[in-house]
């Protein structure tokens, strides 16, 4: 069955420091997704991106975030000078084909926990 | 602003039914989704409803009244795996998924 990996599944980094986490989403899906889960707290939505772009924000995600589709199956998000509370989990999920672009169910990475220190 | 609410908390016994509401307010409204999250790991599908009624999956049903802005999850016949956080999702007029916090439900023997 297709699934969304992720790699790493755990990231330990230094206060200011810049991070990637990476992404391979379903391969025929459409729209991609970071997700933020801090401990203990609601999911809470990133970016999602489309067509090579970025279609949707949240406030959470400013200057200090960026995504990139660098080749055809890999996604990323790239955290600058990361923060004490940047902490959390974060997940990539994917959605939708070519038959069935809306409303389809967003599949689950299994997430990489960011522990700044 | 936008807002789903479900209970923070619920416990059930091993064998009976439980009853999870969800209620939401939404600018627009494209669907709802019920997600189950063990902890630690990845949220997993679990249903999906955009007319009013009643769908049903094996152990699992889910209720939604657009009217009411209002959602269950009902599930029978429990069992231990099923402690976990059920998390009730909207998607509003731009596609994008707004997220509840979630309901942990513990299942005691």
């Amino acid at each position: 069955e297709p699934e969304v990996t992720q790699t790493p599944s755990h990231q330990v980094t230094q206060m200011g420091q810049e991070v990637i986490l990476r992404c391979v989403p379903i391969s025929n899906h459409l729209y991609f997704y970071w997700y933020r889960q801090i401990l203990g707290q609601k999911v809470e939505f990133l970016v999602s991106f489309y067509n090579n772009e970025i279609s949707e924000k949240s406030e959470i995600f400013d200057d200090q975030f960026s995504v990139e589709r660098p080749d055809g199956s890999n996604f990323t998000l790239k955290i600058r000078s990361t923060k004490l509370e940047d902490s959390a989990m974060y997940f990539c999920a994917s959605s939708g084909t070519l038959a069935k672009t809306m409303n389809t169910e967003a599949f689950f990475g299994q997430g990489t926990r960011l522990t700044v220190v | 602003g936008q807002n789903i609410d479900q209970p923070t908390e619920m416990t059930a016994t091993e064998g009976a039914i439980v009853q999870i509401n969800c209620t939401y307010q939404t600018s627009g409204f494209n669907g709802l989704f019920w997600y189950q999250q063990h902890a630690g790991e990845a949220p997993t599908f679990l249903s999906y409803n955009v007319l009013d009624g009643l769908e049903e999956k094996g152990r699992f049903s889910s209720f939604l009244s657009r009217s009411k802005g209002y959602s269950y999850l009902l599930l029978k016949e429990l069992q231990m795996k099923d402690s976990a956080s059920y998390l009730c999702a909207v998607t509003d007029s731009n596609y994008q998924l707004i997220w509840g916090a979630g309901t942990k439900l513990i299942i005691k023997p």
